[in-house]
């Protein structure tokens, strides 16, 4: 088993650019959920989905848009990439909320 | 909206000896949950408390969620160069939904 896999796992955009990080699990999860982690900052919560078909907000939703068409993937849309969201993307997937499972990230810069 | 905090942000630790990192949470929490991250990698789960009181060991690391549900903490005894990362708490408050808040992390670095 991958566990969870996210592509790509590093990225340079120029300001305004549009991407999609995708993110895939095989292990059944229900819920799968976006962070951001920014130094100092810990890890900040985009968006998450409790099922296929669901999404949701977290604490910092702006600039970003999410998808869940099939239960083992989740995308993390970003429309018009800004410098703040230079950061590193992190995808999670549990079964109902308990461990977390993580990807190994996506280093994204944003010039 | 549900804030949870961590202190400290940095521990410096000689090896062998042992320290604590503590997390506070904005509002009562249905459980906590600690995690690792080694430099360069990704969170990794290390434990779950649900109950109020409850403290859980794992070898060298006893981790304990406060009788209000409110706190939690880390003690790490006889400090290893292999215990070098970030810890980080998170907590699922009662009224929160399925969203789990992460403090900011202790980054922990060990001096041989």
């Amino acid at each position: 088993n991958a566990g969870v896999t996210q592509t790509p796992k590093f990225r340079v955009l120029k300001t305004g650019q549009s991407m999609t990080l995708l993110c895939a699990q095989d292990m059944n999860h229900e819920y799968m959920y976006w962070y951001r982690q920014d130094p100092g900052m810990g890890l900040r919560l985009i968006h998450y989905s409790v099922g296929e078909g669901t999404t949701a907000k977290g604490e910092v939703p702006d600039g970003y848009n999410v998808s869940r068409l099939k239960k083992q993937n989740f995308l993390l849309g970003l429309e018009s990439a800004a410098p703040s969201q230079t950061s590193v993307y992190f995808c999670a997937s549990s079964y109902f909320g308990e461990k977390l499972f993580f990807g190994s990230g996506t280093q994204l810069s944003v010039l | 909206g549900q804030q949870v905090m961590q202190i400290p942000q940095y521990q410096h630790v000689q090896e062998g000896e042992d320290f604590t990192t503590y997390c506070n949470s904005s509002t009562t929490l249905s459980n906590i949950q600690w995690y690792k991250q080694r430099p360069g990698g990704h969170p990794v789960f290390l434990i779950q408390l649900v109950k109020s009181g409850e403290v859980k060991k794992q070898k060298r690391l006893t981790f304990q969620f406060g009788e209000a549900k409110k706190n939690s903490s880390l003690h790490i005894t006889a400090t290893q160069t292999t215990d070098v990362g970030t810890y980080f708490c998170a907590g699922l408050g009662e009224a929160a939904g399925n969203k789990l808040t992460f403090g900011g992390g202790t980054r922990v670095l060990v001096k041989p």
